[in-house]
């Protein structure tokens, strides 16, 4: 089965601050999509990503997928409060349409 | 967007009763949904697919007769937790795949159960 792995696990960073979030696959990916989930609440939809090197950009947030379709990162810039939440990788596993979800990553946003 | 709630967003009930959890696709007909379980400060785990009008797919070491899943209509899926357990209180978050968008699954608000 696919594994996905986000690191960091938990994150404080300070308003204004650039931040990475990593998630890497232990299969090949063919499709990777990036959520953002408030404790308690629903996740929302943030970018989808298919193409080995392929890059997508809404707001302050960029996803990136590797060439070789084994890692994405996440790149926050110039971080507000509004970015705080739990950010998880869900992998599209090629059956039914199933997601994998990652690990997640916990972002806190100082003033 | 597409719009998927959940009914109710949390409930309390007592050991040994029975639950059922609603996901609605509101603005678009999904044949396929998805029930997820999330502990707390951990990930989503899948539960089961919910087919419209088929038996639903469940993962693996999630038990079928513990976890009633029925996908009455294209809009309406519904998770039955029978006989619950303090251990199956969870975040319970359900998914509704949108054939005509390219975004793959809509997650519902989820729902909170507690059981005492």
């Amino acid at each position: 089965s696919q594994e996905l792995e986000q690191s960091p696990q938990s994150l404080i960073v300070q308003e204004g601050k650039n931040l990475t979030i990593n998630c890497t696959s232990s299969k090949t990916l063919y499709g990777l999509y990036w959520y953002k989930q408030k404790y308690g609440e629903g996740l929302i939809f943030l970018m989808m990503l298919q193409k080995g090197g392929e890059e997508k950009s809404h707001e302050k947030i960029t996803a990136k997928l590797d060439e070789k379709k084994q890692q994405s990162s996440l790149h926050i810039t110039a971080s507000q409060p509004s970015h705080a939440g739990i950010y998880l990788c869900g992998a599209d596993t090629g059956t039914a349409s199933k997601l994998t979800f990652g690990t997640g990553t916990r972002l806190q946003v100082t003033l | 967007g597409a719009v998927v709630s959940q009914h109710p967003s949390w409930v309390i009930c007592k050991s040994g009763t029975s639950v059922k959890i609603e996901c609605r696709s509101l603005d678009f007909q999904a044949t396929t949904m998805f029930w997820y379980r999330q502990f707390p400060k951990q990930s989503l785990m899948l539960m089961a697919t919910s087919n419209e009008g088929s038996k639903a797919t469940y993962e693996q070491g999630v038990e079928k007769d513990k976890f009633l899943i029925n996908h009455a209509s294209l809009t309406l899926s519904t998770l039955t937790v029978t006989s619950a357990h303090p251990e199956d209180s969870s975040f319970y978050i359900c998914s509704a795949r949108d054939p005509a968008s390219e975004f793959g699954q809509y997650f519902g608000p989820g729902t909170r159960l507690t059981v005492t």
